[in-house]
């Protein structure tokens, strides 16, 4: 069974600074992975969308890679903002059907 | 209006209650999804429609009931409901049937509040 595991949980920076979230899985035959944004009370937006062939995804100042074989990925967010505070989440994609395997997050808190 | 809505936003209910959750999306897209987020917990998979036909019931109890009477709507009825079924229900959808890879586009979910 496929387990997905964020590092840190919770996360607080001033802002400015660069951070990187982990995500690890234990099954490394994933389709893709998915990186999400989650503000309080709200839905999910997507990120970025890095499919098993790739090494990284970028846009602005978010950049994830993937390291399918060692089963981990990380989120890359440079020059941080306060609007950047939120609940960032991983999901992976198995092959074969649109299940989306998520981790329970990291709560991030740009400080201004 | 665009992308993903639910109403209502927040629900109370009680354990003998019935009431269900709307999902609508803008999107033409052909698949849709329920999850449920609890708190300290992974968002969960509950039910996943792909051309209005179900192709994913992740055991959930028979206390929820999805329909999904066309592509653009989606429904999850609910009865007789626990107070660990309290959490926030998310809807999603995605463009194609069963094409894996696909970003889901989620709607801002349902607070349900089971007393």
């Amino acid at each position: 069974k496929q387990e997905v595991t964020q590092i840190p949980a919770a996360l607080s920076v001033p802002e400015g600074e660069n951070l990187v979230l982990n995500c690890s899985f234990t099954d490394s035959a994933i389709y893709n992975l998915q990186w999400f944004r989650q503000d309080p009370g709200k839905g999910l937006t997507s990120l970025l969308l890095i499919q098993s062939s790739q090494r990284e995804q970028t846009s602005g100042r978010l950049n994830a890679s993937l390291d399918k074989s060692s089963g981990r990925s990380t989120l890359y967010i440079a020059a941080s903002q306060p609007g950047d505070s939120a609940t960032y989440l991983c999901a992976v994609s198995q092959g074969g059907s649109e299940k989306l395997v998520f981790g329970k997050g990291t709560k991030l808190t740009v400080n201004p | 209006e665009t992308g993903v809505t639910q109403t209502p936003r927040h629900l109370v209910m009680g354990m003998t209650n019935k009431k269900s959750l709307k999902c609508e999306q803008h999107l033409g897209h052909n698949a849709m999804y329920w999850y449920k987020q609890s708190a300290k917990k992974p968002l969960e998979l509950m039910f996943v429609y792909s051309l209005e036909e179900r192709v994913e019931n992740n055991s959930v109890p028979s206390r929820f009931s999805p329909e999904c009477p066309n592509s653009s709507h989606l429904f999850l009825h609910l009865h007789t409901l626990q107070p660990e079924d309290s959490a926030l229900y998310l809807c999603a959808s995605s463009p194609g049937g069963l094409l894996v890879g696909e970003t889901q586009y989620f709607g801002p979910g349902t607070r349900l509040l089971v007393l």
